[in-house]
Order: C-alpha cells, then structure tokens, then sequence
C-alpha cells in the first residue's frame, strides 16, 4: 500500500517567497495532520482535518500559515510570506479513526530553508 | 488534560548493551499507546503499540507493557544494534475516535559501535 506521499521533498527559498507543501493521505483515511520539527521546538502539531474539514488549528503559528484540503486525497500547507524561522521539516499524517486504536501514519516529510 | 512525558536525551550506550527509555502518562480512561521511531532524514514510523492494561507490544526486538497501576509504557530492547541509532517517540492516543494522538518530547538514542 502507498503511504502518506509528501511533496516537495526539500524546498529552498527566499524570505518573503510563498512556499506550498502537498500532502497525499493514505486513501481511505478520514483524519489528517500537519506538524512542524525543529530541534528547538521538537515536534508541533499545527493544524488537523477530519473529513476534509479543519478541527484544530490552534498549533498554526500565524496568519502567515494555512492549509486546505479540498477533497480526501489532498491538502497544503502554505506560508506567504516565508520568514527564516519558518525553517523546519515538516510532516503529514493521516489516520483511519473508523478503526478503533489506529496509530497516525507520517510521511517522509518537507525539508524547508527559507534564506 | 492528556500528556505523556519521556525522559530526557541523548542516551548513550554501547552495541550489545540493554536499553530502556522510560515513558509515563497521564490521561482519562483508558488510552492506546504507541512508541514511534524516527530514523535520520525520515520520518515516524510505528515501532509498536497497546491498546489495553497488561498488553505488551513488541517489534524488531523491542518490548514495552501497559502498565496502568504506574500509568507507564517503558521501551525495553534486550540488545541494541548501530541501527537502532533513532529518535524515540513515546504517544497516547484516546478511545475517542476524534482525539489527536498526543506525542512526547522524543528520545535521541545513540549506539556505539
């Protein structure tokens, strides 16, 4: 089975560049989860769907972030504009909740360096 | 509100020798539990999981037990390869289908040849 796919893989960009990360969940799962790693701040949960629709947004840092997810196979992340302390590696994952005691299942992740 | 707290990193410890990363929690009800690890370069994957008290999970050698008298999840591997060299993660995830699953702080291991 494919897993979560993320894409890009590594992004470079400038300050002030709008940057959009892609995350393609696991078909059939209903939940999905956005998180932000740094060695600073360690793993941080920004924001998570379920059924497409935003539940918690709670975790993302500014205005400057947002994610959609349109249709159950696809959603993005957006910074605009991008800042060097949006630097990080940046993961989705996606959850069956049909199923009771189902662990998240992540992507390999973004790797973002904003310059 | 749920938590779960990991002791601290960098542990250090030479192949062969026998590893422990301790891992307790706080939450209402009976919560799954999980121990993710992460690799360099990649990211969490499921190492393994219990889904009630006294259940053990166990995977590539690894062992933890749901102990719900002392609230704990403590990761056990008898004998620890190079490869293990990762970042433990320890999580709680509710009985509501709805609720996140809540992550410690990670656990960097390293393994010396």
């Amino acid at each position: 089975d494919a897993g979560v796919i993320q894409s890009p893989r590594h992004e470079v960009t400038e300050m002030g560049q709008e940057v959009t990360l892609r995350c393609k969940p696991i078909s059939g799962h209903d939940y999905l989860f956005w998180y932000r790693q740094t060695m600073m701040r360690g793993l941080e949960l920004l924001i998570y769907f379920n059924n497409n629709v935003p539940i918690d947004d709670s975790g993302m840092p500014e205005d400057r972030f947002s994610a959609k997810m349109p249709n159950a196979s696809f959603s993005t992340l957006k910074i605009q504009p991008s800042e060097p302390r949006d630097s990080a590696v940046y993961f989705c994952a996606s959850r069956n909740a049909g199923i009771a005691n189902q662990p998240q299942h992540f992507g390999d992740g973004t790797r973002l360096s904003i310059l | 509100g749920n938590s779960v707290t990991q002791m601290e990193g960098p542990v250090t410890l030479s192949e062969e020798a026998f590893l422990t990363i301790n891992c307790t929690y706080t939450a209402t009800g009976y919560p799954s539990l999980f121990w993710y690890v992460q690799y360099p370069g990649e990211g969490l994957q499921l190492l393994l999981k219990a889904t009630k008290a006294d259940d053990k999970g166990s995977n590539k050698g690894f062992e933890a037990t749901y102990r719900k008298e002392t609230t704990s999840f403590h990761l056990e591997k008898g004998s620890v390869q190079v490869s293990d060299s990762a970042v433990y993660f320890c999580a709680l995830g509710a009985r509501n289908r709805d609720d996140k699953i809540i992550f410690g702080k990670g656990t960097r291991l390293h393994i010396l040849p």
